[in-house]
């Protein structure tokens, strides 16, 4: 998964608490985007980004808000975490659609 | 909103056996991809199909886009033990600026040895 970086790999958050998923590409990708895998239920669009300064909703947006300041970032955040949102996070970019992935976030909202 | 089909669930096959995977839409797409997740790991793109009928092999991997745009499948070929994972197939349509990607909910491939 040499190109996209996802920080942190793992976090225990409790209720209530927010937090920023951090994405980072160097392959110069216009499209960026987050998912998460639950299981069962495959991989679910949270939002995507075409290019820098566009942002969209995928299709489970809520509770997460995304920024595409740069082309290199996507950072991801949980304003106020909920239980349900337990979830491993996979950001994913490409030059249209995800080709690469990030090994992925483990996060825990107890 | 859109929704793949993949079935079943779990497949379980003997080393050097073929094996195909279909995977189903009641709505069009524009693109159609195959992606294989590893434990641990984040998903690999295998294969994109981007044309109604076209078909593309990979290795030991052929995959086609159907030419109703609403299917696809996968075939693996000559199965060997580091086949074992979640295939997912993904569709993508295009509309405008507007281009998501929904995901079937996967495939857990076992090969025995």
């Amino acid at each position: 998964n040499a190109g996209v970086t996802q920080t942190p790999k793992f976090q225990v958050l409790k209720t209530g608490q927010s937090m920023t998923l951090q994405c980072a590409q160097d392959m110069n990708h216009e499209y960026m985007s987050w998912y998460r895998q639950d299981p069962g239920m495959g991989l679910r669009l949270i939002h995507y980004s075409v290019g820098a300064g566009i942002t969209d909703q995928g299709e489970v947006p809520n509770g997460y808000n995304v920024s595409r300041s740069t082309t290199e970032d996507f950072p991801l955040r949980l304003l106020s975490a909920a239980p349900s949102q337990t979830s491993v996070y996979f950001c994913a970019t490409g030059r249209d659609q995800p080709q690469h992935f990030g090994d992925g976030t483990r996060l825990s909202i107890l | 909103g859109q929704q793949l089909n993949q079935s079943p669930q779990s497949m379980f096959i003997q080393e050097g056996e073929d094996v195909s995977m279909n995977c189903t839409s009641s709505s069009i797409f524009n693109t159609w991809l195959w992606y294989k997740q590893d434990p641990g790991e984040g998903p690999v793109l295998l294969i994109a199909l981007y044309k109604a009928g076209e078909l593309t092999s990979n290795g030991r991997l052929t995959a086609q886009f159907g030419i109703t745009r609403k299917d696809s499948f996968l075939n693996i070929s000559a199965s060997i033990p580091s086949d074992v994972g979640i295939y997912f197939c993904a569709g993508q349509l295009y509309t405008g600026a507007n281009s998501k990607l929904t995901f079937g909910k996967g495939i857990t491939l076992s090969v025995r040895p």
